[in-house]
């Protein structure tokens, strides 16, 4: 069964950092692109960041929300992907999720498996 | 950024009814839409890639047309599962932008 499982989530001072981890399995890991979007409370959907394959070097692309203060990663050998966050501020409140990146055959990733989300929680 | 307009962004339907949300893309994004669908709670749920190929294992009342700008997403007999939140999503340039979403309601 396909499975990505969020955590790292929590309360956070602003000004403070977090690392958010997500652990697949299921499948083939190193070949996918991944990402990560929030979803503010009662809001709508917000992509966060992207990170490529092996392939593609694991080159990254950020929302402009969080350009230099978050940073994507990958570790392939234990099929994790990261989320390290630092500089919170109180709009950053949101449920994290990651999700795997799929293309069908133009070269153009969407997102097809969903976690199940972790929480964070950015307050003094 | 390509800025992504869903209407309505609420709507309130009977089982059996067919139910169309529209999306519209600030510019031509070629067919690179897809959509979810998100219930309370819970994680959002891929339905439609590439504006009109049903994911693996998605219902067939599910069905999705449109390329360029206009994308609409029609399911053609309401069930009561299909009660949720719906999104499209861009996926032609960076960054990725998501439509306000249309919450589907029971009438």
């Amino acid at each position: 069964e396909v499975q990505l499982v969020e955590s790292g989530g929590g309360l956070v001072q602003p000004g403070g950092s977090l690392r958010l981890s997500c652990a697949a399995s299921g499948f083939t890991f190193s070949d996918h692109y991944m990402d990560w979007v929030r979803q503010a409370p009662g809001k709508g959907l917000e992509w966060v960041a992207r990170t490529r394959n092996r392939a593609r070097s694991y080159t990254t692309e950020y929302a402009a929300s969080v350009k230099g203060r978050f940073t994507i990663s990958r570790d392939d050998s234990r099929n994790s992907l990261y989320l390290q966050m630092n500089s919170l501020k109180t709009e950053d409140t949101a449920v994290y999720f990651c999700a795997r990146g799929s293309h069908y055959g133009d070269g153009y990733h969407t997102m097809d498996v969903w976690g199940q989300g972790t929480t964070v929680t950015v307050s003094s | 950024d390509i800025q992504m307009t869903q209407s309505p962004s609420s709507l309130s339907a009977s089982v059996g009814d067919r139910v169309t949300i529209t999306c519209r893309a600030s510019q031509g994004i070629g067919n690179h839409l897809a959509w979810f669908q998100q219930k309370p709670g819970k994680a959002p749920k891929s339905l439609i890639y590439a504006a009109s190929s049903l994911q693996s294992g998605v219902p067939s009342q599910f069905s999705g047309s449109g390329s360029g700008t206009d994308f609409t997403l029609t399911i053609s007999s309401l069930q009561p599962e299909d009660f949720a939140t719906y999104y499209c999503q861009h996926y032609n340039e960076y960054p990725l932008t998501f439509g306000g979403g249309t919450k589907v309601e029971i009438k």
